[in-house]
């Protein structure tokens, strides 16, 4: 597995039902971000992790949003109850380092709240 | 608040000439500015990127430019590919005790064959 991979690729969910988000970083990359890209625009960034170390969880729109990577690989993002305005495609990324070097992007998960 | 404007949503150009992608930005502390590549279902890709301290960075058919002083700094892409099309998002990283990103709203390039 040579890059960034994400799972599901597609989630189809009922308004206020739970989802979770799956990211497999590329091995060994200490750093992970995660983004909310909306239709037709560019990504924001949600949380960035140094490891197993949330450093930053400032853009999470709300606390029904929530991000964790216990082991410092594998890194899930839950929401809670969702919401229409939910509906976008989460990108995850990791870089080796630090925030500084390069990001490298998964797929991405496309959410629809229905 | 912070933020990066980007011009022009969208861009059409023939085969084989430039296409050039600007970029504004607010925060003046910023000091590294990536530019990514997104292919239809796709997640972006970095093609180039420059930090503060350097005004004009090159790879082959694209280069990048910063002004500081302006806030403001361009992706150039010579020779246009139609494999060249796609979505050109820049970003800066935003100083500010945060690690945060803020990206542009997106460039569509079409390279016409």
């Amino acid at each position: 597995g040579a890059g960034v991979s994400q799972s599901p690729r597609y989630k189809v969910a009922k308004r206020g039902q739970d989802v979770a988000l799956r990211c497999d970083p590329i091995s060994g990359h200490v750093s992970l971000f995660w983004y909310q890209q909306a239709l037709g625009q560019g990504p924001e960034f949600l949380t960035y992790f140094q490891n197993e170390a949330q450093l930053d969880k400032s853009g999470l729109p709300s606390d029904r949003f929530f991000a964790e990577r216990p082991e410092g690989s594998v890194s899930t993002l839950k929401i809670q109850r969702t919401q229409q305005e939910d509906s976008a495609v989460y990108l995850c990324a990791s870089s080796l380092g630090g925030p500084y070097n390069e990001q490298f992007f998964g797929p991405g998960t496309r959410l629809t709240v229905l | 608040g912070e933020n990066v404007e980007q011009h022009p949503s969208t861009l059409s150009v023939q085969e084989g000439d430039s296409a050039v992608i600007k970029c504004t930005y607010s925060d003046s502390a910023s000091n590294y500015f990536p530019w990514y590549k997104q292919e239809l279902g796709k997640g972006p890709q970095l093609i180039i990127d420059i930090r503060s301290n350097v005004g004009e960075k090159k790879d082959q058919r694209i280069a990048v430019t910063l002004n500081k002083t302006a806030k403001h700094f361009s992706l150039h892409i010579t020779e246009t590919q139609p494999e060249d099309s796609a979505v050109y998002f820049c970003a800066a990283r935003y100083l500010g005790g945060t690690y945060k990103y803020i990206f542009g709203t997106g460039t569509r390039l079409k390279v016409l064959a």
